[in-house]
């Protein structure tokens, strides 16, 4: 265990549509981040979050977005869905040590 | 662009046989280094971690791997599998950039143990 959770953890949509995803954090952990892991490959990282601002963030476009709240929960939001967007999103907690606790994931496919 | 570089895609071994999985980042600053497991059907986990000082890092479970600053490398290691070493390997690396929860991951490797 973890101690980090994500839900839904599995869903459908249809292109064109949005999606909310849900993170709860490690307690403590004020860095979140979080990250797409295509079938066969490995994570990669959409974007950080710290104390509620955004302070980094990998080579996806826009329509990706996020928001982290004073209790250090944060949502992933991806509007107007692709195809492409069918995937494992995965919430990391950052620990002290620089160590990321993963949830076990949302498993997006889109129609 | 930085990136990071898991030789073996899929592995097979028999139990007890030796493992090495290769990694190789392209980052010529300093970075943090990280093997990540995924067991079937659980989320990923840390199994070792290298930050700084003694460049070979001992893990979780009889792992360890080797920090070659040299080779950009970080390649990792098991003397002896088992059967419940069953997993998807994935090597990251944090560039340093300061963004602590920024990792660039390889594309993994499965590793099958046959009993």
């Amino acid at each position: 265990e973890t101690g980090v959770t994500q839900s839904p953890t599995h869903l459908i949509k249809t292109r064109g549509q949005q999606v909310t995803l849900r993170c709860s954090s490690q307690s403590g952990h004020n860095t979140v981040s979080w990250y797409q892991q295509a079938l066969g490959q490995g994570p990669q990282f959409i974007f950080q979050y710290y104390r509620e601002e955004e302070n980094g963030r990998g080579n996806f476009p826009p329509r990706f977005s996020g928001l982290q709240f004073p209790n250090y929960s944060s949502e992933l939001n991806v509007n107007a869905l692709e195809l492409d967007d069918s995937a494992l999103y995965l919430c990391a907690s950052v620990g002290a040590t620089g160590e990321l606790f993963f949830g076990e994931g949302s498993r997006l496919t889109v129609l | 662009a930085q990136s990071v570089s898991q030789h073996n895609h899929h592995v097979i071994l028999s139990e007890a046989a030796s493992l090495e999985l290769g990694c190789n980042y392209s980052y010529g600053g300093t970075v943090n280094l990280f093997w990540y497991v995924q067991y079937p059907g659980q989320h990923l986990q840390l199994l070792l971690k290298y930050f700084s000082g003694d460049p070979l890092v001992k893990g979780i479970k009889g792992f360890e791997a080797e920090f070659i600053k040299s080779k950009f490398s970080f390649n990792l290691r098991k003397p002896s599998v088992q059967w419940s070493d069953t997993a998807e390997y994935f090597c990251a690396v944090n560039p340093g950039s300061g963004n602590t929860g920024k990792l660039i991951f390889g594309q993994g490797t499965t590793l099958q143990v046959k009993p």
